[in-house]
């Protein structure tokens, strides 16, 4: 089973508009942490957002903020104010464990920003 | 500048002949990893290092190799190339907490 499932594969957003991408993951380990990254298309992964499983309240880093919802096991992505600059891939990740060595990555989202 | 960099960037080789990407990072970081990125399957990790001398395989290790010979270094060796290891790959780095990784600028690899 996938891990990590992000259902997307592409969006057109206008630009200004909020939008949100959508993640959901699957695990038993009750300590877990769920990332955000851009890859814009230049190519270089950009770390923008991170939720650890026993934080109470929602991560928020400027205008990103996830939508952390543990008993749905969903973890999404809300960009607020949209920008051109917004457009590119966007990747949902999670570690499993304290000790976890790696990330586990979904498929990503092709994210657009139309002016 | 806090950083991990990789060399080269970009790479096209013939299958079989031997190459090696290297990767640095300048941040102290005990915990290193590779990735792959293949189109549709996103990133997968293919070898990691939790210190120098100390490294374990990821999800797709076949047909690589890793060593960790000083804390700032992690090469990855491609002893005989083939065709399907044509792809992104990345290099990122941690400490032990917090958890963020932090990636290089990657290595776009073709082998034909």
């Amino acid at each position: 089973a996938q891990k990590i499932t992000q259902t997307q594969p592409g969006m057109f957003v206008q630009e200004k508009e909020a939008v949100t991408l959508d993640c959901t993951y699957d695990t038993s380990d009750q300590s877990y942490g769920l990332f955000w990254y851009k890859q814009p298309s230049s190519g270089e992964m950009i770390f923008l957002i991170y939720q650890g499983s026993y934080d109470e309240q929602n991560a928020t880093e400027g205008r990103y903020s996830l939508n952390f919802q543990k008993a749905r096991k969903s973890a999404n992505l809300v960009i607020s104010a949209s920008q051109l600059g917004d457009s590119a891939m966007y990747f949902c990740a999670m570690r499993e464990g304290r000790g976890a060595q790696k990330l586990v990555f979904g498929q990503g989202t092709r994210l657009t920003i139309n002016p | 500048e806090a950083q991990v960099t990789q060399n080269p960037r970009y790479l096209i080789t013939v299958t079989g002949k031997k190459l090696t990407v290297t990767c640095s990072q300048n941040m102290n970081h005990e915990y290193m990893s590779w990735y792959r990125q293949d189109p549709g399957l996103g990133l997968r990790q293919i070898y990691y290092s939790m210190n120098v001398e100390v490294t374990d395989k990821g999800d797709v290790p076949e047909g690589y190799k890793v060593s960790r010979k000083e804390k700032r270094n992690f090469p990855l060796i491609l002893e005989s190339p083939s065709p399907n290891q044509t792809s992104l790959y990345f290099c990122a780095s941690r400490l032990a907490e917090p958890y963020e990784q932090y990636f290089g600028p990657g290595t776009r690899l073709t082998v034909t």
